[in-house]
Formats: structure tokens, C-alpha cells, sequence
């Protein structure tokens, strides 16, 4: 199947300061990204879907303004956390749109705000 | 809206026993019907698939039929290994194109030897 990359796959950053995590399809092009993130032993919670070229559209109770998302390429979407708060901690996976529902997933990013 | 529902685990089995992971859904129109698989620390990979009423996704040894008329894509296996262990995820996609996927809580198997 595809391969989409994240980098970092761990970050560890101090309150109050942002960190951008990339998203990207190695071997084909995306014009939808997704962006989830998974609180320790349960499911995965879609944050917003990343179009590419346009605005992205953010799920019912996540903050745009925190959680900035830019699909700037067919290959690449990136998450910026600002400002962040220990609170934030958790692991984000993005995922890309195969069609017809399938999605490939990459392998994650550990985020620790300390 | 959609919903997924799975059996809550952890299931714990032993080596060679036979697996069924219980996954209901509710939609509307005709979902595409998926399981994921995550193994430890790493993201979630496509297991199998099943598109329509009564196609039958299979992979690795694992089976999953779209059964509409009880709502259902139950996930079976005949044989677990310990390599097996993971957390499995119910998903659907709704039809007319958009690709949000709703997903279930996951299922946590545990094969001991």
C-alpha cells in the first residue's frame, strides 16, 4: 500500500511554545489529508480534514486558532500546535484519502509539552 | 449520525485459538466497511475491506463479512499467534463519496503463548 510519513515521531516541548508536525504521502498525491489524534487506550478523534489549496475543516470543539493546519502540496500537510499546554500531549496521526474511504495512516508523532 | 460499536476488550487468547472481534455500525445509505490494525506504537494499517452487502474482506488470515441485514462486520480468525497482538478498530465511510471514516473505540487482543 501507500507510505505517508510524520516527522517528528516524538517531540517534547516546553509549555507555552508551538511545534509543527509534517505530514507526507511518499508515493502518491493527497488532495485530502486528515488529522487525528488518539488519547491513551481509546479510539482516534478526527480533528480536521486538510484539503489541499483551501482551508481546512475543523471537527466540533477543536480550535482552529490552536491547531493550525496547512496542506499546502498534494504531498504535504502539516499541524502546528501553538502555544501548547500540557494538556496537549498525545498522539497525533494523520492520514491520507486513498478514495472511497480508505485512508492510509502514518506512524504517528508523541507529543510531550512539559 | 454514523456510529461504530465494538466489543470492549482486552481479549486475551492463547496461541492457535480461534478470535471473533463483534462490530456493529449504524448508518446511512450503503458504508464501506473497514478494520484497522495498530500494532504497538505505530499507526493504524488497513487490515480488510468490504465495499457491499455481503462481500467478504479478508487478509492475513482474518475474515470480516458485510452483513447489512444485522449491521454488522464481525472480525474472525482462525488460528491467532502472538504476533497478532494489537489493537483492532471497526470503521466505516459513509457513501456519496467524502472520505470521513467514523471509527469504533478498538479492541485490544492479547495472544500469550
Amino acid at each position: 500500500g501507500a507510505v505517508v510519513s510524520q516527522h517528528p515521531s516524538r517531540v517534547i516541548c516546553k509549555s507555552g511554545t508551538s511545534v509543527k508536525i509534517e505530514c507526507r504521502s511518499l508515493d502518491f498525491q493527497a488532495t485530502t489529508m486528515f488529522w487525528y489524534r488518539q488519547f491513551p487506550k481509546q479510539s482516534l478523534m478526527l480533528m480536521a480534514t486538510s484539503n489541499e489549496g483551501s482551508k481546512a475543516t475543523y471537527e466540533q470543539g477543536v480550535e482552529k486558532d490552536k491547531f493550525l493546519i496547512n496542506h499546502a502540496s498534494l504531498t504535504l500537510s502539516t499541524l502546528t500546535v501553538t502555544s501548547a499546554h500540557p494538556e496537549d500531549s498525545s498522539f497525533y496521526i494523520c492520514s491520507a484519502g486513498a478514495g472511497r474511504g480508505e485512508q492510509y495512516f502514518g506512524p504517528g508523532t508523541r507529543l510531550t509539552v512539559t | 449520525g454514523d456510529s461504530v460499536t465494538q466489543m470492549e476488550g482486552p481479549v486475551t487468547l492463547s496461541e492457535e485459538a480461534f478470535l471473533t472481534i463483534n462490530c456493529t455500525y449504524t448508518a446511512t445509505g450503503y458504508p464501506s466497511l473497514f478494520w484497522y490494525v495498530q500494532y504497538p506504537g505505530e499507526g493504524l494499517q488497513l487490515l480488510l475491506k468490504a465495499t457491499k452487502a455481503d462481500d467478504k474482506g479478508s487478509n492475513k488470515g482474518f475474515e470480516a463479512t458485510y452483513r447489512k441485514e444485522t449491521t454488522s462486520f464481525h472480525l474472525e480468525k482462525g488460528s491467532v499467534q502472538v504476533s497478532d497482538s494489537a489493537v483492532y478498530f471497526c470503521a466505516l465511510s459513509s457513501s456519496g463519496g467524502y472520505q470521513k471514516v467514523t471509527f469504533g473505540t478498538g479492541t485490544k487482543l492479547q495472544v500469550i503463548p
